[in-house]
């Protein structure tokens, strides 16, 4: 069984620009979340997808931050205009719909650098 | 605020030794408590959780955690270290008292581990 996978590992970008990471559960996992790790500090919750639904966006920053995930499969998520203060690792998660539904499966992250 | 404190940012042990990383989190009367670990270039990987029942629960890789609910507390545990545990280590806390599928995460305790 492939784990989650995340794409880029690794992104540069001038303050401003426009970033998209991808993240692929999985298979078969109906749930999908992402987090953030700025700094060191705690990994911290953004928002969690049941298939294609948001559950909850609770943690998302700010309007810069769009999350999708069409079909239900992948998700995107895009920071546009990018600020210094997104800089962080970005993680994404998958767990099943049934009994384990809170055992979550973590990618390896997306380290995130806004210069 | 919903909080989970690794109170140690940073422990070195000999090889061989045995070790215990600190866990707490700060409510909840039936938390479900996880530990991660996140080697170098790696994603999260679960090494155990505990939902109820039994509170020393047996994880991956030798390790095992002991659930404290008069302490709040979810140490984790190795009686022997190997080299290869080198990692940094995460402590974190769900469930149906805490929004459901988000996971609140410590600030994480890097370990080294001596010759």
């Amino acid at each position: 069984e492939a784990g989650v996978t995340q794409f880029p590992s690794h992104s540069v970008i001038e303050k401003g620009q426009t970033v998209t990471l991808r993240c692929d559960p999985i298979s078969g996992h109906d749930n999908l979340y992402w987090y953030r790790r700025v700094m060191g500090k705690e990994i911290k919750f953004l928002l969690h997808f049941v298939k294609e639904s948001k559950q909850d966006e609770s943690g998302m920053p700010n309007n810069r931050f769009l999350a999708e995930r069409t079909g239900g499969t992948y998700s995107t998520l895009k920071v546009q205009p990018a600020e210094l203060e997104d800089s962080g690792v970005y993680f994404c998660a998958s767990s099943p719909k049934d009994g384990r539904v809170y055992e979550q499966y973590f990618g390896p992250g997306t380290r995130l650098t806004v210069t | 605020a919903q909080s989970v404190t690794q109170p140690d940012i940073h422990i070195t042990v000999s090889e061989g030794a045995s070790l215990e990383l600190r866990c707490n989190y700060s409510y909840g009367a039936t938390p479900y408590l996880f530990w991660y670990v996140q080697s170098p270039g790696q994603g999260l990987q679960l090494l155990l959780k505990y939902f109820s029942g039994d509170t020393l629960v047996q994880g991956i890789k030798g390790f095992e955690a002991e659930f404290k609910r008069s302490q709040s507390s979810f140490n984790l545990r190795k009686p022997s270290v190997h080299w290869s545990d080198a990692a940094e280590y995460f402590c974190a806390v769900g469930g149906p008292e805490y929004n459901f599928n988000k996971f609140y995460f410590g600030s994480g305790t890097k370990l080294n581990v001596k010759p």
